[in-house]
């Protein structure tokens, strides 16, 4: 059974950095790419960012450019989300998500609350 | 703001048919495969359709999905209130080179 659980979200200032880790079990974790999708309150999916099965390629979308980083330890079945410079529209549900090879979502996790607030 | 337009909510009696329109662009629905996803709400989402029209072991074929040139349909036949949530499309698209979610829409059973 696939599974995919998020950990490291919570309450951070504006300017404040912080990182989300997704872990993952199930499958075979160094042959698929991983990726993140937020949800603000109440408000629609957005895709934040996704990379390969080895970690050499990244993809962000424009809003996090600069300032998140995507990262995976294959060893750890582990897949990161470095987020600085946070700003109060940065405020989402985080989701962990494995992506198929057509470039579909087909696992999520629970997901986890991160808050931008002073 | 969403390169993906998808109408708000649709509603329909226990039993009836809704579709649910995702209108898009040469660059995402027209040149790569379209995929849909149900939330229930304080859920996440799950994938009901990828590759256009294929469902995923466990989904009931009331569930379809079609694309004709830059547009994508997911149709719910049956409809059952345990349907109830908000649907998404989702594409690649080439010029952003990013992934695009649809605006969503809220299915309502009366």
């Amino acid at each position: 059974e696939v599974q995919l659980l998020e950990s490291g979200g919570g309450l951070v200032q504006p300017g404040g950095s912080l990182r989300l880790s997704c872990a993952a079990s199930g499958f075979t974790f160094s042959s698929y790419a991983m990726s993140w999708v937020r949800q603000a309150p109440g408000k629609g999916l957005e895709w934040v960012s996704t990379i390969n099965n080895s970690g050499g390629s990244t993809y962000y979308a424009d809003s996090v450019k600069g300032r998140f980083t995507i990262s995976r330890d294959n060893s750890k079945h582990t897949v990161y989300l470095q987020m600085d410079s946070l700003r109060a529209e940065d405020t989402a549900v985080y989701y962990c998500a494995k992506r198929a090879d057509s470039y579909y979502f087909d696992y999520w996790g629970q997901g986890t609350l991160v808050t931008v607030s002073s | 703001q969403s390169v993906l337009t998808q109408p708000p909510s649709v509603s329909a009696a226990p039993g009836q048919k809704v579709t649910i329109s995702c209108s898009g662009s040469s660059s995402n629905i027209g040149n790569n495969y379209v995929s849909w996803y149900q939330q229930v709400p304080g859920t996440a989402p799950k994938v009901l359709i990828y590759e256009n029209n294929k469902r995923p072991s466990g989904i009931p074929d009331r569930f379809s999905g079609s694309k004709s040139g830059t547009s994508a349909t997911l149709g719910i036949t049956g409809l059952q209130t345990g349907d109830e949530a908000d649907y998404y499309c989702g594409t690649w698209d080439s010029s952003l080179s990013a992934y695009v979610f649809g605006t969503g829409t809220k299915v309502t059973v009366l």
